[in-house]
């Protein structure tokens, strides 16, 4: 059956410093896997999409990278603030259905 | 910014009963869904809609639920008959893309079924 996995275990990070959270997949061809936030009792907001096409993708702070071989995404935050703190949702989607992960919970320092 | 509009933002209700959510999606785009989060877990699926019609529907979205669009405006979810597992966060998602692109999700209504 199809899985997305993401680090179950929340990340804690020094104000500062770049964030790397890491979705994998299985038994999935997606055509393409889309990166959302979410804060608590809040809908998840969009953030970027990255194509199975594409190797990276960048938006300000933000740059995922997408390997279909490996079937894992990066995403990564640099010079991350507090304010970055939250839970991070990676989906992947098609033509079908948008199918999320559990999502990885990032905690920012000052 | 436009956002999605849910309405109630919490909703308690006791088993058995039928409960009806409310959403205002944004208003150029043609794609709606319906997903629900319970607590501690991932967003899940639920519906999508488009052209008044049901495009898809997940193994959870069996005979008790049904979705309408009755105007121009808002997208209705209604649960019969609740039971105490559908106790849930649920979201109204909205986008002008076909393919499940950049969903602009609501605040939710969290659901309570006692």
């Amino acid at each position: 059956s199809q899985k997305i996995e993401q680090n179950s275990e929340a990340l804690n990070i020094q104000e500062g410093k770049t964030a790397t959270l890491t979705c994998n997949y299985t038994n999935y061809s997606p055509a393409y896997l889309q990166w959302y936030r979410q804060d608590p009792g809040r809908g998840p907001v969009f953030l970027l999409l990255i194509r199975e096409n594409e190797k990276e993708k960048r938006k300000e702070r933000l740059k995922v990278t997408f390997d279909t071989t490996l079937k894992q995404s990066l995403f990564h935050i640099t010079a991350s603030q507090p304010a970055d703190s939250a839970t991070y949702l990676c989906a992947l989607g098609g033509y079908s259905t948008l199918t999320f992960g559990k999502g990885t919970m990032l905690l920012v320092s000052p | 910014e436009p956002e999605v509009t849910q309405t109630p933002s919490h909703q308690v209700t006791q088993m058995g009963q039928e409960v009806i959510l409310r959403c205002v999606p944004i208003s150029n785009h043609l794609y709606f869904y319906w997903y629900r989060q319970i607590l501690g877990q991932k967003v899940e699926f639920l519906v999508s809609f488009y052209n008044n019609e049901i495009s898809e529907k997940s193994e959870i979205f069996d005979d008790q639920f049904s979705v309408e669009r009755p105007d121009g405006s808002n997208f209705t979810l209604k649960i019969r008959s609740t039971k105490l597992e559908d106790s849930a966060m649920y979201f109204c998602a909205s986008t002008p893309y076909a393919t499940n692109e950049k969903l602009f999700f609501g605040s939710g209504t969290q659901l309570s079924v006692l």
